[in-house]
């Protein structure tokens, strides 16, 4: 079946430093991408969009310029947080669409654990 | 917008339990209906899923059914297990444009032995 890899699983950076994950698709194109961000004990929220070759799609009050997505390959999309701060602390997840109509499949990372210290 | 409400957590259960988790969503469209699971340290993993009305997905012994009458899709199970103990996601996805996914809060189901 479809696998998204997500890497790092956990990171820990200083207040003002940047942080890049990665959200590769293993066995499949990925045209399309989504981030999202789990607040404890609280439902996902989706932040972006992010397409194959162009610019991502940012949700309403996500601020594009701390939270960079670069989707330059149909097997890769990254997210940076920038200046990262710790109200950014968070679990980071990503998913993909596996392009199976069938299934209609939207395939996760395992997620990535953020502590801004 | 679209919207998913699910039932309020934390919900404590014994082995061998019936378990109910509802959930009721609000869409302009016929959208698809899942569940997912979340375990402790783990990203999501599909459960069940159903596609247009009166379908009822299942998997693992879980069971839910698209109910369009009363926009729900209530997640059950027979006989739980401590196994069973993990976050519930209910959501929706629309089937034009992004298609994204759109999550109700979560319920957090805890079996004890």
């Amino acid at each position: 079946g479809a696998v998204v890899s997500q890497h790092p699983s956990r990171v820990i950076c200083k207040s003002g430093t940047s942080v890049k994950i990665e959200c590769r698709s293993l066995d499949f194109q990925a045209t399309t991408m989504f981030w999202y961000r789990q607040f404890p004990k609280k439902s996902l929220m989706l932040m972006a969009t992010s397409n194959e070759g162009s610019k991502a799609t940012y949700e309403q009050g996500v601020e594009k310029d701390k939270f960079l997505i670069n989707h330059a390959s149909l097997t890769l999309s990254t997210l940076t947080v920038t200046s990262a701060h710790p109200e950014d602390s968070s679990f980071y997840i990503c998913s993909a669409r596996d392009g199976n109509i069938a299934n209609y499949g939207y395939t996760f990372g395992s997620g990535t654990r953020l502590t801004v210290v | 917008g679209d919207s998913v409400t699910q039932m309020e957590g934390p919900v404590t259960l014994s082995e061998e339990a019936f378990l109910t988790i509802n959930c009721t969503y609000t869409a302009t469209g016929y959208p698809s209906l899942f569940w997912y699971v979340q375990y402790p340290g783990e990203g999501l993993q599909l459960l069940l899923k159903a596609t247009k009305a009166d379908d009822k997905g299942s998997n693992k012994g879980f069971e839910a059914t698209y109910r369009k009458e009363t926009t729900s899709f209530h997640l059950e199970k027979g006989s739980v297990q401590v196994s069973d103990s993990a976050v519930y996601f209910c959501a929706l996805s629309d089937k034009q444009g992004a298609q994204k996914l759109v999550f109700g809060q979560g319920t957090r189901l805890t079996i004890n032995p």
